[in-house]
């Protein structure tokens, strides 16, 4: 199968940072790459998909790049209500594989 | 929007199964797929398997080939997902989630709130 590796693992930021998390695969992928948030105690939420095609309603501060093998989301000016894991999850075929998540704080 | 409203917390004994439903309202079943996603306390997210209902073409994690099986009736708009032969392990959140096209290799734009499966003797 195919492996997915994001790093860093954590991070921890200021307000107004610009955060970067990359996303990794293990084999060619295309653009078949999504990313997700979870906030703590709270379910995954779509915010990117085909590696930069921002999901309806998400804040434009997010954006996503990439195409083959890596890939980046970025945060521009961190807020407070980022702080959450967040997910790739590669899908150009069966089975699906999530990154292992990035937990983003902030300082 | 899609709602995707999922059954509730379970606790079951090592060795039972355990079957989690998830019901879809606010768009037309059959355009779907669904995935169901697992989250274990304090790990990341699994992919478990996925059901194209239109077509009853299933998908399987090959971790749970032989454990798990998805069904989905367009009756009622509910996609379900049965886990067999739990052990400690399969203690985790369940999530269902909506792919918006008749494929489940793909990306899930609306996921339910979670089911809770405690297993313990």
């Amino acid at each position: 199968d195919i492996q997915m590796t994001q790093s860093p693992s954590s991070l921890s930021a200021s307000v107004g940072d610009n955060v970067t998390i990359t996303c990794r695969a293990s084999q060619v992928i295309s653009d078949y790459l999504a990313w997700y948030q979870q906030r703590p105690g709270r379910v995954p939420k779509l915010l990117i998909y085909a590696a930069s095609t921002l999901q309806s309603g998400v804040p434009s501060r997010f954006s996503g790049s990439g195409s083959g093998t890596d890939f980046t989301l970025t945060i521009r000016s961190l807020q407070p209500e980022d702080v959450a894991t967040y997910y790739c999850q590669k899908y150009n075929s069966v089975p699906l594989i999530f990154g292992g998540g990035t937990k983003v704080d902030i300082k | 929007q899609v709602q995707l409203v999922q059954s509730g917390a379970e606790v079951r004994k090592p060795g039972s199964s355990v079957k989690v439903s998830c019901k879809a309202s606010g768009g037309t079943f059959n355009l779907y797929a669904f995935n169901w996603v697992r989250q274990a306390p304090g790990q990341g997210l699994e992919w478990m398997g996925g059901i194209i209902p239109v077509s009853h073409t299933q998908s399987y994690a090959l971790k749970f080939q032989g454990r798990v099986t998805i069904t989905a009736d367009e009756s009622t708009s509910t996609v379900s997902m049965e886990l067999t032969y739990l052990r400690s392990e399969d203690t985790a959140i369940y999530y269902c989630a909506l792919v918006p096209e008749n494929r489940y290799f793909s990306y899930m734009d609306v996921w339910g709130e979670g089911t809770t499966v405690a297993v313990s003797s």
